[in-house]
């Protein structure tokens, strides 16, 4: 069974960063699509960005509101996906959660939202 | 304001059917397939329906997905207490490229 698990979220200041992870087990992070979804308090779901895997380059895609502030990297030494945020504002504070994204794992296809982390909670606040 | 258009609340009492509805446009459900997901209070959100109508291993018969044209639905029937949460809608757009989703349509099961 596929297991995500976030963690480095916390309370920070207007214009801080932040570096969220997320621990992937029984996929290799290398082939794997990771999507970062966030919840702001008692609002809808909001996509943030994704990276896709090495066979498929690699890069990584984001939404317009965090475009040019936030960066999904990963390390495949440690089998995780990381979301690098600055220059944070309020309107970020949110639940994040990493997710399987649409990809053949070699033996099955795993679909957009398949497997979600627990979330982690980022707070933008003075 | 969601790309995806949810109402933003259904209910239904048990036992009866309800359908959830999710338009969008030719850049998004127009031209791609439809997620379905399901969120209980203070949870992850849990992928219902994929591919439009395809339901993942453990998902209920109950649950089932339609699209046509520029709009998908969601509809669950013989109702149980334990499906009242919140359910979202989601696809890829191209005049955005990257992933939508709906705003959210929070069922009571009355």
């Amino acid at each position: 069974e596929v297991q995500l698990v976030e963690s480095g979220g916390g309370l920070v200041k207007p214009g801080g960063s932040l570096r969220l992870s997320c621990a992937v087990s029984s996929v290799t992070v290398s082939v794997a699509w990771v999507s970062w979804v966030r919840q702001a308090p008692g609002k809808g779901l909001e996509w943030v960005g994704r990276i896709k895997s090495k066979t498929d380059g690699g890069t990584a895609q984001y939404a317009a509101p965090v475009k040019g502030r936030f960066t999904i990297s990963r390390d495949d030494s440690e089998n995780t996906v990381h979301l690098q945020m600055n220059s944070l504002r309020s309107e970020d504070t949110a639940v994040y959660y990493c997710t399987t994204d649409d990809f053949w794992d070699g033996v099955r296809w795993l679909r957009f939202g398949d497997y979600w982390g627990q979330g982690t909670l980022v707070t933008v606040s003075s | 304001q969601s790309v995806l258009t949810q109402p933003p609340s259904a209910s239904e009492t048990p036992g009866q059917r309800v359908t959830i509805s999710c338009s969008g446009s030719s850049s998004n459900i127009g031209s791609y397939t439809v997620n379905w997901y399901q969120q209980l209070p203070g949870t992850a959100p849990k992928l219902l329906i994929y591919s439009d109508y395809r339901r993942p291993s453990g998902v209920p018969d109950r649950f089932s997905g339609s699209k046509s044209g520029t709009s998908a639905s969601l509809a669950i029937s013989g109702l149980q207490s334990e499906d009242e949460a919140d359910y979202y809608c989601a696809t890829w757009d191209d005049s955005l490229d990257g992933r939508v989703f709906g705003g959210g349509t929070k069922l009571t099961v009355l």
